[in-house]
C-alpha cells in the first residue's frame, strides 16, 4: 500500500519559536494532503486541506497565519507552527491522497508528530 | 457530512470474529462509506470503503445495507494486533473526513 511518512516524529520546542513537520508521499503523488490535529482521548481534528501548487484550505477556527502549510510539490507539505504555545501541544497527523477532485480513493495516513512545547 | 453512530466500546476473543456496527442514517446517494483505525500514538489506517454492495479486502469485510442507513465492518478472525479505535466515516464529494469518536475494540486472548 501507499506509504506516508511524516518528520520529525516528535519534537520538543520552546514557547514563541516555530516549528516544522513534513510530510511526504513516498510512492505516489499526493495531489492533496490533509492535516489533522489530535489531542489526548480526542479523535482527529481536520485543520486544513492543501493541494498542490495552490493554497491551503483552512477549517473553521484554525488559524492560517499560526498554522503555515506549504505544498510545493506531488510529494511533499509542510505544516510550520509559528509562535509556539503549550495549548499548541497536540499529536499533528497528515494525510496524503492521489486522487483530485471528487476522487474516491482512500487517504493514507502518516505515523503523526507529537510536538510539546514547554 | 453526514453523522455516524458506534458504540463506544466491544469486546472480542482471539479468532473469533468481529462485528462492528455503524448507522448513519442521513448518508445521501453519493457519499462513500469509509473505515480507518487507529491503534495507540499511532496514524490512522485505511481498512476500506464501498458504495451499496458489500465488499471484501483482505483486511476485512463491508456488509452494507440495502438502505444504506447502517453498515457493519466485518473482521473475519480478530488478532491482538485488531486492537484499536475504529472509524466509521461517510465521505462526502468533497472527499474530507471527518473523525467521530470511533469504537475501541480490545481482543481477549
Amino acid at each position: 500500500g501507499a506509504v506516508v511518512s511524516q518528520h520529525p516524529s516528535w519534537v520538543i520546542c520552546k514557547s514563541g519559536t516555530s516549528v516544522k513537520i513534513e510530510c511526504r508521499s513516498l510512492d505516489f503523488q499526493a495531489t492533496t494532503m490533509f492535516w489533522y490535529r489530535q489531542f489526548p482521548k480526542q479523535s482527529l481534528m481536520l485543520m486544513a486541506t492543501s493541494n498542490e501548487g495552490s493554497k491551503a484550505t483552512y477549517e473553521q477556527g484554525v488559524e492560517k497565519d499560526k498554522f503555515l502549510i506549504n505544498h510545493a510539490s506531488l510529494t511533499l507539505s509542510t505544516l510550520t507552527v509559528t509562535s509556539a504555545h503549550p495549548e499548541d501541544s497536540s499529536f499533528y497527523i497528515c494525510s496524503a491522497t492521489g486522487l483530485a477532485g471528487a476522487g474516491l480513493g482512500e487517504q493514507y495516513f502518516g505515523p503523526g508528530t507529537r510536538l510539546t512545547v514547554t | 457530512d453526514a453523522k455516524t453512530t458506534q458504540p463506544n466500546s466491544m469486546e472480542s476473543n482471539e479468532e473469533e470474529p468481529v462485528h462492528l456496527p455503524c448507522n448513519h442514517s442521513t448518508i445521501s446517494g453519493t457519499d462513500y462509506i469509509h473505515w480507518y483505525r487507529q491503534l495507540p500514538s499511532q496514524g490512522p489506517e485505511y481498512v476500506i470503503h464501498g458504495l451499496t454492495s458489500n465488499v471484501n479486502n483482505r483486511m476485512a469485510s463491508l456488509a452494507i445495507a440495502e438502505d444504506r442507513k447502517s453498515s457493519t465492518l466485518i473482521l473475519h478472525r480478530a488478532t491482538l494486533r485488531d486492537a484499536a479505535v475504529y472509524y466509521c466515516i461517510i465521505r462526502s464529494s468533497n472527499y474530507k473526513l471527518t473523525f467521530g469518536k470511533g469504537t475501541l475494540l480490545t481482543v481477549n486472548p
